[in-house]
C-alpha cells in the first residue's frame, strides 16, 4: 500500500513554544491530506482537511490560528501547533487518500 | 449531524470468534471502514464496505446494511496479537467533500 511518513515521531517542548509536524506521502501525490488528533483511550478526531495550494478546512471547534496547516506541495503537509500548552499534548496523525485512506505513524507531542 | 457508536470494550478467548458492532448516523455516506489500532501506533486498514453485504478477507469479515445504518466486523480464529482497538469509520460526504469520521473504538482483549 501507499506510504505516509511523519516527522518527528515524538517531540517534547516547553509551554509557549511552537512545534511543526511534517506529513509526507512517499510514493504518491496527495492533493488532500487530513490531520487527526487522538487523546489517550479516545478515538481519532478530525482536526482539518489540508488542500494543496489552498487554505485548509477546519472542523468545528478547532482554532485555525493555533493549528496552522500548510500544504505546499503534492507530497507535503505541515501542521504547526503555535504557543503550545499542556492541554495540546496528544497523538497527532496525518493521513492521505489515494483510493483508500492511509495513515502516517503519528507524532506524540508532550508539552511541559 | 454525525454519530458513530460501537462498544467500548470486549473480551474473547484465543481461537474463538468475536463480532464487533457499529451503528452510524451521518449526513452523507460514501463507505464504511474498519481499522485496527495497537496502542501508540497509527490505524491500519482492515476492510471497506460501500454496498450492502459481507466482505471477507482471511480471518476478518465485515458486513454492512445501509438501510439500518449498521455494520459489524467479524474476527475468526482469534489470536493473542488481535488484542487491539478496532475503529469503525464512515466516509461522510457532507460539505461537498469526503472525510473519514471515526467512532470511539472498541478495545478487544484476547485471553488464552
Amino acid at each position: 500500500g501507499a506510504v505516509v511518513s511523519q516527522h518527528p515521531s515524538r517531540v517534547i517542548c516547553k509551554s509557549g513554544t511552537s512545534v511543526k509536524i511534517e506529513c509526507r506521502s512517499l510514493d504518491f501525490q496527495a492533493t488532500t491530506m487530513f490531520w487527526y488528533r487522538q487523546f489517550p483511550k479516545q478515538s481519532l478526531m478530525l482536526m482539518a482537511t489540508s488542500n494543496e495550494g489552498s487554505k485548509a478546512t477546519y472542523e468545528q471547534g478547532v482554532e485555525k490560528d493555533k493549528f496552522l496547516i500548510n500544504h505546499a506541495s503534492l507530497t507535503l503537509s505541515t501542521l504547526t501547533v503555535t504557543s503550545a500548552h499542556p492541554e495540546d499534548s496528544s497523538f497527532y496523525i496525518c493521513s492521505a487518500r489515494v483510493g483508500e485512506q492511509f495513515f502516517g505513524p503519528g507524532t506524540r507531542l508532550t508539552v511541559l | 449531524g454525525q454519530n458513530i457508536d460501537q462498544p467500548t470494550e470486549m473480551t474473547a478467548t484465543e481461537g474463538a470468534i468475536v463480532q464487533i458492532n457499529c451503528t452510524y448516523q451521518t449526513s452523507g455516506f460514501n463507505g464504511l471502514f474498519w481499522y485496527q489500532q495497537h496502542a501508540g501506533e497509527a490505524p491500519t486498514f482492515l476492510s471497506y464496505n460501500v454496498l450492502d453485504g459481507l466482505e471477507e478477507k482471511g480471518r476478518f469479515s465485515s458486513f454492512l446494511s445501509r438501510s439500518k445504518g449498521y455494520s459489524y466486523l467479524l474476527l475468526k480464529e482469534l489470536q493473542m496479537k488481535d488484542s487491539a482497538s478496532y475503529l469503525c469509520a464512515v466516509r461522510d460526504t457532507a460539505g461537498g467533500y469526503n472525510k473519514l469520521i471515526f467512532g470511539a473504538g472498541t478495545r478487544l482483549a484476547v485471553h488464552p
